[in-house]
């Protein structure tokens, strides 16, 4: 069963648009929504993480908005840049921690 | 520049042969965490340690893989016999589960 699903799992954005990608949770027992940045033969890095006492949380063009009651969260990246595509981790933590499946960001110069 | 170390970065072996991989976390760091990363399977959870006590394995076939931390600046994970299932991308990482947690560059393990 999966913690975390994530989606889509592959999206292209054009320079300077918006890149959103979503991820659902079911169990309320999460209080730790991190987002994940992977490039090609690296480790994932954080990129930006919230919790569940705020519905928004923006760290320069990386804005994550929260939604506790329909268990939804979501990454906004705004103005898109070339450097931005890599993969995308959504992940919920409690006593476990489960990432998402990625989103593998292509943006397009 | 504190980062997680990883060795080896490359292993290719045979079925049936062990295979340990080894992780020195960041300095005064108390958690530790192994990940597998597949195509099929993303990224899981094997096992992470706190204080160098196991606190869930429940991720790791536990028949053939074992996950030690014998001291706070080594962690490691052995697959014995290895099966050509386990090829992945083996990551470390260190920090917390509520926190931020880095990850190491990996291992890529590939068994023939």
């Amino acid at each position: 069963q999966q913690q975390v699903k994530q989606s889509p799992q592959s999206l292209i954005v054009q320079k300077g648009g918006i890149s959103i990608i979503n991820c659902a949770y079911e169990n309320t027992a999460f209080d730790y929504f991190p987002w994940y940045q992977q490039f090609p033969g690296k480790g994932p890095a954080l990129l930006i993480a919230i919790r569940p006492d705020v519905s928004e949380k923006k760290e320069g063009r990386f804005t994550i908005s929260f939604n506790k009651s329909a268990k939804q969260f979501s990454l906004h990246i705004m103005d898109s840049q070339p450097g931005d595509s890599a993969t995308y981790f959504c992940a919920a933590s409690g006593n476990q921690f489960y990432f998402g499946t990625g989103t593998s960001l292509t943006v397009i110069p | 520049d504190a980062r997680v170390t990883q060795t080896p970065r490359h292993k290719v072996t045979e079925m049936g042969q062990e295979v340990t991989m080894r992780c020195q976390p960041i300095l005064g760091h108390n958690t530790v965490f192994w990940y597998r990363q597949t195509m099929m399977q993303g990224l899981e959870l094997l096992a992470y340690f706190r204080n160098r006590a196991p606190l869930d394995d429940s991720g790791m076939p536990k028949d053939r893989f074992s996950a030690e931390m014998p001291d706070a600046t080594l962690a490691t994970l052995k697959i014995q016999p290895s099966e050509p299932r386990d090829s992945a991308v083996y990551f470390c990482a260190s920090g917390s589960l509520d926190e931020t947690q880095y990850f190491g560059p990996g291992t890529r393990l590939l068994v023939l």
